[in-house]
């Protein structure tokens, strides 16, 4: 069945340095959601993305869909320790709800 | 505006007991609902979706069971809790099943002892 892999699991970086998380697809997505989860909290929207070849940014986040629509990427430049959280990749693809399983950053101050 | 509740907040069971735990939604008509659950430092394991009252999905054959006596409300139950039933309980809500934003609630922490 469909999958969407994320990876890395984990990944811990000195503040100040970038992160980047990937989200990928054997199968064509219509469209992907990335979300943050803080520690105890709940996964949080952060932005959709629908065109091929999409990318978006919300000021130090850069969030990208590839041109065949099977892969994306969050990019966090010169992170901060409020960036500490869980990044998940969303897709409903054809009426199927799939989660990948999570990227968990920890930033050291 | 719209908000989706849950309680309670934690809940410690018993093995063998039952459950019940109750999400909400305000400010919106004709939700679709989602039961997910999450394992401690896990990812997010999709368990129930519903488009409409009385219409529940399964994603994963188990020993929970959900339902929708209400347009806004979405219960899920158990009727013997297993220590592996243990995690962070989370209802979400989206305006339709395939495309859309998911806005989540707080969540539920269940711990099965």
């Amino acid at each position: 069945g469909q999958q969407v892999m994320q990876i890395p699991q984990y990944q811990h970086v000195q503040e100040g340095e970038d992160f980047t998380t990937y989200c990928n697809s054997s199968t064509t997505l219509s469209n992907i959601q990335w979300y943050k989860q803080r520690p105890g909290g709940h996964p949080v929207f952060l932005i959709q993305l629908v065109k091929s070849g999409e990318v978006k940014k919300q000021k130090r986040l850069t969030f990208q869909f590839g041109e065949a629509k099977k892969n994306s990427s969050l990019h966090i430049t010169a992170t901060q320790t409020t960036d500490v959280g869980t990044y998940f990749c969303w897709s409903g693809n054809t009426g199927k709800l799939i989660f990948g399983q999570g990227t968990t950053l920890q930033v050291k101050p | 505006s719209q908000t989706i509740h849950q309680w309670p907040a934690t809940l410690v069971q018993p093995v063998g007991s039952p459950l019940s735990l109750e999400c909400t939604v305000e400010g919106t008509s004709n939700p679709n609902l989602y039961w997910y659950r999450q394992a401690a430092g896990r990812g997010l394991q999709l368990l129930f979706y519903s488009v409409g009252i009385g219409q529940i999905s399964s994603e994963v054959p188990q020993n929970l069971s959900a339902s929708r006596p209400q347009d806004r409300q979405f219960i899920l139950s158990s009727k013997k809790l297993l220590l592996s039933d243990s995690g962070f309980y989370l209802c979400a809500w989206s305006v339709s099943p395939g495309a859309e934003t998911q806005y989540f609630g707080p969540g539920t922490r269940l711990l099965v002892l």
